[in-house]
Order: structure tokens, then sequence, then C-alpha cells
């Protein structure tokens, strides 16, 4: 069966570094993009990065360009987020995601038959 | 970058149904996806493309589409269907957006 796990959250203060780590399982991994959403305490889903099936193409939110970057080991089923200048408001628990269909670069077909458990990341002094 | 827009909360009444919307110009080129959301939970997939559904999503939700604005409808609304619901979709840039969502109590 489809499993996505994250690791890596935790505390960490401002200005500081952190990668996450979302490990696939029961499909094939280097066929899917995959994405990462967020989501702060209290509030709404929050579309963080996208990497396609191949790592070719990557696309970011406006409010994390030039600080996360999205990557991915095909040979090790496994998506990382490099997140780095942390602030306060990026407090959130991080869910991975994959594309519904494979091989698909144009986002017609959504995301997110299968999410991950979410790993909490908290931003604080 | 684009933005979606949904009403913050509906009610509908057990086995009535109900319709939620989400505007915004990219549905005019690109599908909305839609989640469910249960408190503590994460999200899950009930519509997606044109009109699918996932496997184990039950045929009372459906999607449809016209011009900036796609519509979840849940048809013969249950208690388990509490929740609250969001959409998203791509835009031309290569980002996806989702919407503040819309919390929607069974009465």
């Amino acid at each position: 069966q489809v499993q996505l796990m994250e690791s890596g959250g935790g505390v960490v203060q401002p200005g500081r570094s952190l990668r996450l780590s979302c490990a696939a399982s029961g499909f094939t991994f280097s066929r899917f993009g995959m994405h990462w959403v967020r989501q702060a305490p209290g509030k709404g889903l929050e579309w963080v990065a996208v990497i396609s099936y191949d790592g070719n193409n990557k696309y970011y939110a406006d409010s994390v360009k030039g600080r996360f970057t999205i990557s991915r080991d095909n040979s090790k089923n496994t998506l990382y987020l490099q997140m780095n200048s942390l602030r306060t408001e990026d407090t959130a628990v991080f869910y991975c995601a994959k594309d519904t269909s494979p091989y698909d670069i144009s986002g017609h077909y959504g995301f997110g038959d299968y999410w991950g458990q979410g790993t909490l990341v908290t931003v604080s002094s | 970058s684009s933005e979606l827009t949904q009403d913050p909360a509906v009610s509908v009444a057990l086995g009535q149904t109900v319709r939620i919307t989400c505007q915004g110009d990219s549905l005019r080129n690109y599908y909305a996806s839609w989640y469910q959301q249960k408190p503590g939970q994460a999200p899950v997939l009930v519509i997606y493309g044109k009109n699918n559904r996932p496997s184990g999503i039950p045929d009372r939700f459906s999607g449809s589409s016209s011009g900036n604005t796609a519509s979840l409808t849940i048809t013969g609304a249950q208690a388990e269907d509490e929740a609250d619901y969001y959409c998203n979709s791509r835009d031309r840039s290569g980002n996806h957006v989702f919407a503040t969502g819309t919390k929607v109590t069974v009465l």
C-alpha cells in the first residue's frame, strides 16, 4: 500500500535551517510529481512547492521562494525540503503529497491522493 | 500569484444537498481539486480533474466547473461529512494555490 512518511521536523530558532524528508513506498516514486503543503496552527492549508517526477521542474509559493528548496532522490524514493532562513511564520505542520497521475507536467490532474501524516516545524527563539 | 476564494462556512441538514463554490481566474484554465479535512487529520482528496473521485470516496461527492467557478456538491450529506473543505488549482506560472476553506456543518 502507498505510504508517505515525513521526518525532520522539530524546534528551530529564527534564521536557522532545517531539512525535511518524505520517504515513499508502495508505488513507483520516480513516475510521480510530489508536493509539500503546510498548515500553520489553526489555519488553512498552504501549498509550498512541487517537483516534477524527474526533478527537472520545481515551483514554489511566493512566501518561501528563495528560502526553501525542494528536491528528490528517486534512487532512495525520498522527497526533501531544505528550509533556510526560517521565520516564526513558517511554524506549521508540513505534509508531503503525491500527484494523482504519473508523468503529469500539466497539473490538470491534481495531487494529494496520498498524504503523509505530517511533521511539525516550530520556529521560535 | 493567483488567488482562490471560498465562502467561510455553510450548513446543511442531514440528508440534504450542499454546494461549495470556489472562484478564481486560474479555474478558467485548470481543474480544481477538492480536499476534506477533519480536525487533527491530514487532508483527504475527494474530487480531482474534471470530476474524478479517488477510490473509497462515496459517490455523493461530485465536482463541476463553469468559467472561473468550481463547485463541490455533496448530495445527501451525512454526519461524517462535517469537515473543512479546500479547493486547489494550478495557475499558469506552475504554482498551486489553496483557497481559505469552507467549514461544512451538518445539522
